[in-house]
């Protein structure tokens, strides 16, 4: 079963523009975490953010966590054409373990 | 480094047929896994492995799916006998830390099943 959900579904946008998505889980988290996906491949870690976290930054990459809200938002600045790709929100928590739940994705395409 | 290599990256087969999927994790990684990944969704784990140990394999399907990690190093996840619904990727990743952090995959293997 899929606990997060991400939001939008798919989002397309110009090159330089910012890109954000959400995701929004159901239970309690120890972490979550952003994976990419480009087609075709396997994921790619992005970030992880701990529950007692409320930001985090690494390099064109902003996510934030609102654990009251159950919700985390991943902000991608002045986007590349690079940047098209899956994007998917990742949690552990106290029901699952250590066990990563994987939510739907956001299809992220960036033009040119 | 090596990334996790799986073998094969495509395979295609008719209903009713075995198939197996192998995976290298990096190496000193003692943590691996199994996820299947359907079109359009993210990745669903099958099985975890501590070194040899299967230790979060609740969400696999027991009657057809199997799994095995001799020695605690390279891993194969078998469907027998495969069905239509089996179409989706399979996906091996890897870990330093038991179930912390980040995960490292590998390319997946698609499986068509006709």
């Amino acid at each position: 079963s899929q606990q997060g959900e991400e939001d939008p579904q798919a989002l397309s946008i110009q090159e330089g523009e910012n890109a954000t998505m959400n995701c929004s889980y159901k239970t309690s988290i120890n972490n979550l975490q952003w994976y990419r996906q480009n087609s075709g491949r396997g994921l790619v870690h992005l970030i992880l953010i701990r529950s007692n976290e409320r930001e985090k930054h690494s390099g064109r990459l902003r996510v934030t966590l609102d654990t009251s809200k159950k919700s985390s938002s991943l902000l991608i600045t002045a986007s590349r054409a690079a940047d098209t790709a899956s994007y998917f929100c990742a949690t552990d928590g106290e029901t699952s373990g250590s066990r990563l739940t994987f939510g739907e994705g956001t299809q992220l395409t960036v033009n040119p | 480094e090596a990334g996790v290599v799986q073998s094969p990256r495509y395979k295609i087969i008719e209903k009713k047929q075995p198939v197996a999927f192998w995976c290298n994790p990096i190496s000193g990684h003692n943590t691996l896994y199994w996820y299947r990944q359907n079109l359009g969704q993210g990745p669903e784990l099958l099985i975890r492995y501590e070194n040899e140990e299967a230790v979060d394999d609740s969400q696999l399907p027991k009657d057809r799916f199997s799994a095995e990690r001799l020695k605690g190093v390279d891993s194969t996840l078998k469907i027998q006998p495969a069905e239509l619904g089996d179409s989706a990727v399979y996906l091996c990743a890897s870990s330093l830390l038991a179930g912390v952090g980040e995960q490292f995959f590998g390319p997946g293997t698609r499986l068509t099943v006709l």
